[in-house]
């Protein structure tokens, strides 16, 4: 079946260095939506970044990532992480034209000084 | 204001009784979801509605019933509440379904603790 896979559980750095959270995906279907939501405690997921097209690198919050269908993959990144980027980071698959999201484990970032 | 509500924010009950999750959506968005989230496993999808039909259902047990009576409310309905439901339950709208209505917002979520 579909699935989302998130290799990191848990990434710790200080503020100011580099950010690079991966996400690779499976499913059979070509039209694969990409996600990434952040997930604040206490907070609702909100949506990072999202794609659909391949090789297209797309950017938001200082955050950006690029769909490559080739290898599956949507890797999250951000040239210098801030003190408020800490919170756990979905990254969703969606292939039944965006109905249901299948989520990965998440990544917990913490940011420290 | 907050565009999607859910009630109650916690919730416990005993084992073998049943209870009702509410959500309210006012964003105009046409489709609904339900996600589960039990401890320490990822968001998981249960139930899509488009128009106030369901589109998709991921959930395994009948126990799971979502209820829609207005376009912009969209209730889940579990029976025989078991320990292995307690979870954190969200609720999420769309405008639509596919392409760029693909954007889901979430709720924040009611917590379940079944004893």
């Amino acid at each position: 079946g579909d699935s989302v896979t998130q290799t990191e559980g848990l990434v710790t750095l200080t503020e100011g260095l580099p950010v690079m959270l991966n996400c690779t995906y499976q499913t059979i279907y070509s039209n694969a939506f990409l996600f990434w939501y952040v997930h604040y405690l206490n907070e609702s997921p909100w949506l990072l970044l999202r794609s659909s097209t391949d090789n297209k690198r797309t950017e938001h919050q200082g955050f950006h990532a690029t769909l490559h269908k080739s290898s599956s993959s949507f890797h999250l990144q951000k040239s210098s992480a801030q003190l408020s980027d800490s919170a756990l980071y979905y990254c969703a698959l969606s292939v039944w034209g965006g109905r249901a999201l299948i989520f990965g484990t998440g990544t917990t970032v913490s940011v420290s000084p | 204001d907050p565009k999607i509500i859910q009630k109650p924010k916690y919730l416990v009950a005993v084992t073998g009784s049943e209870k009702i999750l509410i959500c309210e959506q006012y964003l105009g968005h046409n489709a609904m979801y339900w996600y589960r989230q039990s401890a320490k496993k990822p968001l998981e999808f249960m139930f899509s509605y488009s128009y106030q039909k369901l589109m998709d259902n991921q959930t395994a047990s009948s126990r799971f019933q979502p209820q829609s009576s207005k376009k912009n409310h969209l209730d889940l309905q579990i029976t025989a509440l078991k320990p292995d439901d307690s979870a954190t339950y969200f609720c999420a709208s769309s405008q639509g379904t596919g392409g760029n209505y693909a954007e889901q917002f979430f709720g924040p979520g009611t917590r379940l603790t079944v004893l």
